[in-house]
């Protein structure tokens, strides 16, 4: 596709239960970010992929968060065990390149997954 | 750590004026600096970078500037529409060799007819 595209859009779930979100970057982008969006907040960091790298995990909130990118392309963000304050919209962006002297890509992103943990 | 503080009271402006929205830092001046607006339900879309060797960016009717010495940002909407109605977002590259992004939380914009 065009953009970056995520899945679902909407997630209404039970506390206590496990989710997973999911991400398509855009085609040929090798940088892949996850960051959550409380309701009026900034985005908060999350997560970040680069190529075949180890990811840079500093922003998870909790052992409970985690992520993965299969073939250096679509990433799964999984909430194990949900609290209601999980409850925001996660958001994906992609860029093209990352890294020294190339840092300076804007970022892609998709419409994110609204979840609601009740 | 780096703070970003823009105005969180929404700014009101009639069609036709400039609008202009404020981007402050706290502490290591970045690299570079990004604005993206976002709409209600969808993502942030990227609007411009602006250098830290650079005063002055402009595309179309929008115009950022990069006061290192202030530790600011202002962007610019001239000749405002309705449909600039948004939130925009100011964000700072975090030292680290790759293109980490922290974010401020954004001022929202209304442009009334």
């Amino acid at each position: 596709g065009a953009g970056v595209s995520q899945s679902p859009s909407n997630k209404v779930t039970e506390k206590g239960k496990d989710v997973e979100l999911r991400c398509d970057p855009i085609s040929g982008h090798t940088a892949l970010y996850w960051y959550r969006q409380s309701l009026g907040q900034g985005l908060e960091f999350l997560i970040y992929f680069q190529g075949n790298s180890a990811p840079d995990k500093s922003g998870l909130p909790s052992d409970r968060f985690s992520a993965e990118r299969t073939g250096g392309s679509v990433s799964t963000l999984t909430i194990q065990r949900t609290q209601q304050e999980d409850s925001a919209v996660y958001l994906c962006a992609s860029s093209p390149l990352s890294g020294t002297g190339g840092s300076n890509q804007p970022q892609h992103f998709g419409d994110g997954t609204r979840l609601s943990i009740l | 750590s780096q703070k970003i503080e823009q105005n969180s009271e929404a700014l009101n402006i009639q069609e036709g004026k400039t609008a202009t929205l404020t981007c402050n830092y706290t502490n290591y001046s970045p690299a570079y600096l990004q604005w993206y607006r976002q709409d209600p339900g969808r993502g942030p879309v990227f609007l411009l970078l602006i250098r830290e060797n650079e005063k002055e960016k402009r595309k179309e009717r929008l115009k950022v500037t990069f006061d290192t010495t202030l530790k600011q940002s202002l962007f610019h909407i001239t000749a405002s529409q309705p449909a600039d109605s948004a939130t925009y977002l100011c964000a700072l590259d975090e030292p680290g060799g790759y293109n980490k992004l922290i974010f401020g939380a954004g001022t929202r914009l209304a442009v009334h007819p």
